[in-house]
């Protein structure tokens, strides 16, 4: 069965203070991981689209890396305002158009 | 620029009702879904829909539930009667196209429907 677990849970960060969020997948034959923002009570924000291992996109603060089992995408010098919720989706050759996403890391910068 | 719009953004409904969640999908794409997300939980799949007709859906999307494309603009998702269950954030997301690769799927607000 497709998988998709992101780690950790809950980050805090000072503000400057860099980090990383995981996203590891077990899929059938992967064809893009997906990374989105979700604020509070909205819908998610794409962010990113990855296709293959060794890709890397980046976007002002974030940069997102992808190798055959999992992506991470990195936060340099974080501020408030990048406090949200990351999701991770992935679709698979063998389920279709269907995304399968993580539960999402919740982040948290202090100012 | 373009997004995917959703209305209402809150619903009341008593147990038993029907509803119908409406979503205007970004104008040039081609492909519709509906996800759901219950609070704290994992944003799930329900339904994928091409060409007026349903490609792909999960065992969420048993018969209570149906959408259409009534005109050129609009995607609705109907919950015929609704459970206590069926509370939850509905997002209605949309894509370009759907090929060998990934296509980004862009999703709207979102509606929050309550039944009581």
């Amino acid at each position: 069965e497709d998988q998709v677990t992101q780690s950790p849970e809950a980050l805090r960060l000072q503000e400057g203070e860099s980090s990383s969020l995981n996203c590891s997948y077990t899929v059938s034959g992967l064809r893009g991981l997906f990374w989105y923002r979700q604020d509070p009570g909205k819908g998610p924000e794409f962010l990113f689209t990855l296709y293959s291992a060794g890709e890397e996109k980046e976007k002002e603060r974030l940069k997102a890396t992808l190798t055959k089992k999992e992506s991470f995408l990195h936060i340099t010098a974080p501020k408030p305002e990048d406090s949200a919720t990351y999701l991770c989706a992935v679709q698979a050759r063998s389920t279709g158009n269907q995304f399968y996403f993580g539960t999402g890391t919740s982040l948290t910068v202090i100012p | 620029e373009p997004e995917v719009t959703q209305t209402p953004s809150h619903q009341v409904t008593q147990m038993g009702q029907e509803v119908i969640l409406r979503c205007v999908p970004i104008s040039n794409h081609l492909y519709f879904y509906w996800y759901r997300q219950i609070l704290g939980q994992k944003v799930e799949f329900l339904v994928s829909f091409y060409n007026n007709e349903i490609s792909e859906k999960s065992e969420i999307f048993d018969d209570q539930f149906s959408v259409e494309r009534p005109d050129g603009s609009n995607f609705t998702l109907k919950i015929r009667s609704t459970k206590l269950e069926d509370s939850a954030m509905y997002f209605c997301a949309s894509s370009a196209e759907a090929g060998q690769f990934g296509e980004t799927q862009y999703f709207g607000p979102g509606t929050r429907l309550l039944v009581l």
